[in-house]
């Protein structure tokens, strides 16, 4: 598997406060991606990174940011943290487009 | 219209049955595509690329239908451990995109 790292492995937080997530990979893979997944919407896509400096965003993106700074470490950054952002949520890697991508052990965040 | 459909199910299947998923995209230009298995409150792992001409591993089958634009995932010998969601993945070509279908739930009833 590949080495992916997801902290913290689980965090409860209060509405309105700002929270970082890190993934960090030990692959050198190009392209790294944030999901959420809640039930009954299955994996949602927030967003993705295809390079160093480079991001674009997914299908869920309102009230998250992202930055990669290094090929190793994609953040994901709630600003101000709502209770429709309790979710599970997921980093992935892939190598190159017609990849697999391989997953993290996931985040558990709780805004209350 | 989504990019990636699944039925939700679950399928409820008794031990020993063969069991079939259906995965529709609705991007013509998708190049790969994958299966994954997913287990509660785990991370999706990789069950399976799919290939033009199919793929086969042990007791899953996967095969792809470009005219139609889906993919299958067929399982026979139905396990207890086999019960989980499977996701597919249908990459647009040329994009970075990585979207998953909502997932189908398997339920291998002793």
């Amino acid at each position: 598997d590949a080495g992916i790292t997801q902290s913290p492995r689980h965090k409860v937080t209060e509405t309105g406060t700002p929270v970082t997530l890190r993934c960090h990979q030990t692959e050198n893979h190009r392209y790294m991606y944030w999901y959420r997944q809640d039930p009954g919407h299955g994996l949602r896509l927030i967003h993705y990174s295809y390079g160093v400096k480079d991001t674009d965003k997914g299908e869920v993106s309102d009230g998250y940011s992202v930055s990669r700074s290094k090929t190793e470490d994609f953040l994901l950054t709630l600003e101000s943290a709502t209770s429709s952002q309790t979710s599970v949520y997921f980093c992935a890697t892939r190598t190159d487009m017609n990849t697999e991508a391989f997953f993290g052990q996931g985040t558990r965040l709780t805004v209350v | 219209r989504k990019e990636v459909e699944q039925d939700p199910g679950p399928f409820n299947v008794p031990e020993g049955a063969t069991v079939a998923f259906n995965c529709t995209y609705s991007n013509s230009a998708s190049q790969s595509f994958f299966w994954y298995r997913q287990d509660c409150r785990k991370e999706p792992k990789l069950l399976m690329s799919v290939y033009s001409s199919g793929n086969e591993d042990g007791r899953f089958t996967a095969q792809l239908n470009r005219a139609s634009q889906y993919i299958s995932l067929l399982i026979r010998d139905s396990k207890l451990s086999d019960s989980a969601t499977y996701l597919c993945v249908a990459p647009r070509k040329g994009t970075y995109k990585y979207i998953f279908g909502t997932g189908t739930r398997l339920k291998v009833l002793a």
